[in-house]
């Protein structure tokens, strides 16, 4: 069945440093990818999203490419603020019913 | 301003009770998610509904009851049947069928002592 994997955390950057997140799925067909984020005590929001091969997704700096040859969808910044603290959540929609599969999510903290 | 409420933030509730958690959408969307988040495993999916008057179950619906009976409002009732009630319950909601991207609420963090 589908599935997400990403990278476990906590992930501990100083504030400017460059920030990988390692996403990789499992998809019966082409699935539509996501990133999702979410601050504490708060609902998520999407942060960004690729519905097909080599697109790029890109939002607030952060940027991810849909590889369907490594099967990967990784989340970078180049230069990580202290607001980008939160937990960051890889997902994959495939089905016409557009539910969402999503990984078990990424801390980030960020110090000054 | 358009978007997804969920009420209330917090709720405590005593073990064998029943609780119905509060989801509305001024979207106009079709489609509406349940999900619960439990440290370290991610969101998981509970209930959808694609369309008014039907829904289907996720992974996890046992000890959980909806009801799709406005377009606008998703309400989910959990139940003295469901063993783990404690958790943090997201409601979310899309365009419907063949629109993946959804939205999502400010959640509401369930006590059950």
């Amino acid at each position: 069945g589908d599935s997400v994997t990403q990278m476990e955390g906590p992930v501990t950057l100083s504030e400017e440093a460059f920030l990988t997140i390692n996403c990789t799925y499992t998809a019966t067909g082409y699935p539509s990818l996501f990133w999702y984020v979410q601050y504490p005590g708060e609902g998520l929001q999407l942060l960004l999203k690729a519905t097909k091969a080599d697109d790029k997704g890109s939002n607030k700096g952060f940027e991810a490419t849909y590889r369907k040859e490594t099967t990967s969808f990784h989340l970078e910044k180049g230069s990580v603020q202290v607001s980008d603290s939160a937990v960051y959540f890889c997902a994959l929609s495939e089905s016409a019913l557009g539910r969402l599969y999503f990984g078990r999510g990424t801390q980030l903290t960020v110090w000054p | 301003d358009g978007g997804i409420t969920q009420s209330p933030k917090y709720l405590f509730r005593k073990e064998g009770q029943n609780v119905t958690l509060s989801c509305e959408q001024n979207l106009n969307h079709d489609a509406m998610y349940w999900y619960r988040q439990d440290p370290g495993q991610g969101l998981r999916l509970i209930y959808y509904s694609q369309i008014v008057n039907d829904f289907q179950k996720g992974d996890i619906a046992e000890g959980y009851s909806v009801s799709r009976e406005k377009k606008e409002s998703f309400p989910l009732t959990v139940t003295s049947a469901q063993k783990n009630p404690t958790a943090f319950y997201l409601c979310a909601s899309s365009l419907g069928q063949g629109t993946s991207e959804q939205y999502f609420g400010p959640g509401t963090r369930l006590t059950v002592t």
